[in-house]
């Protein structure tokens, strides 16, 4: 596609619930970024793909947050048993290798 | 201390006028620069990117990094009301290539007024 593109865009889930959100990065590009951000705030690092390996995965703010690449293209952050504090939009980015971020549109997520 | 800082505004400039956006960070590794623009509900887009003391120009935007001061700042000229926007400055932390990861500042927002 054109862009990267994110799925859903907007993502209501009552608290406890799991949740998986997609994206789809731009076709060849290697790099593919996680970015948390809440409200009034600048995206905050979740993890970093490289292909399919995950080179960083420093950001993931605790254990309830994974994420996977498993070959190497479409890229699934999924959040269990989600708590009021995970609201936010979560930002997928990708690139060619030493290039700038190119980001999708992001996935609101709203816990209740 | 946060690790890039801005302003968070709003910062408010007449239509035709300099907007002048400004950030500090703390790691002296940093070596690349980005500015990003976004609007309300919309995904962070680049506007430009700098990795060498001075100034870089493109149109009507001027990047100005100082490593020494650890300050980066956009300069957007001849501002018109749909640069009116929130600027994020993002720095790559150390890490060579720009495709590393970010830190961003919490961003300024303009506000280009008629």
């Amino acid at each position: 596609g054109a862009g990267v593109s994110q799925s859903p865009r907007y993502k209501v889930a009552k608290r406890g619930q799991d949740v998986a959100l997609r994206c789809d990065p731009i076709s060849g590009h290697v790099s593919l970024f996680w970015y948390q951000q809440a409200l009034g705030q600048g995206p905050e690092f979740l993890t970093y793909f490289q292909n399919e390996a995950q080179l960083d995965k420093s950001g993931l703010p605790s254990d309830r947050f994974f994420a996977e690449r498993p070959e190497g293209s479409v890229s699934t952050l999924k959040i269990q048993r989600t708590q009021q504090e995970d609201s936010a939009v979560y930002l997928c980015a990708s690139s060619r290798l030493d290039s700038p971020l190119h980001f999708g549109n992001g996935t609101r997520l709203t816990v209740t | 201390q946060k690790e890039v800082e801005q302003n968070s505004g709003p910062l408010s400039v007449p239509e035709g006028a300099i907007a002048s956006l400004n950030c500090t960070y703390s790691d002296r590794g940093s070596q690349s620069f980005f500015w990003y623009r976004q609007y309300s509900g919309k995904s962070p887009e680049l506007i430009m990117f700098i990795y060498s003391n001075g100034d870089k120009e493109d149109g009507r935007f001027t990047a100005q990094l100082n490593k020494a001061s650890q300050y980066v700042s956009l300069l957007i000229r001849d501002s018109q009301p749909s640069d009116s926007a929130t600027y994020l400055c993002a720095v790559n932390g150390g890490h060579t290539g720009t495709a590393s990861k970010l830190t961003f500042g919490t961003g300024t927002r303009l506000q280009v007024t008629l």
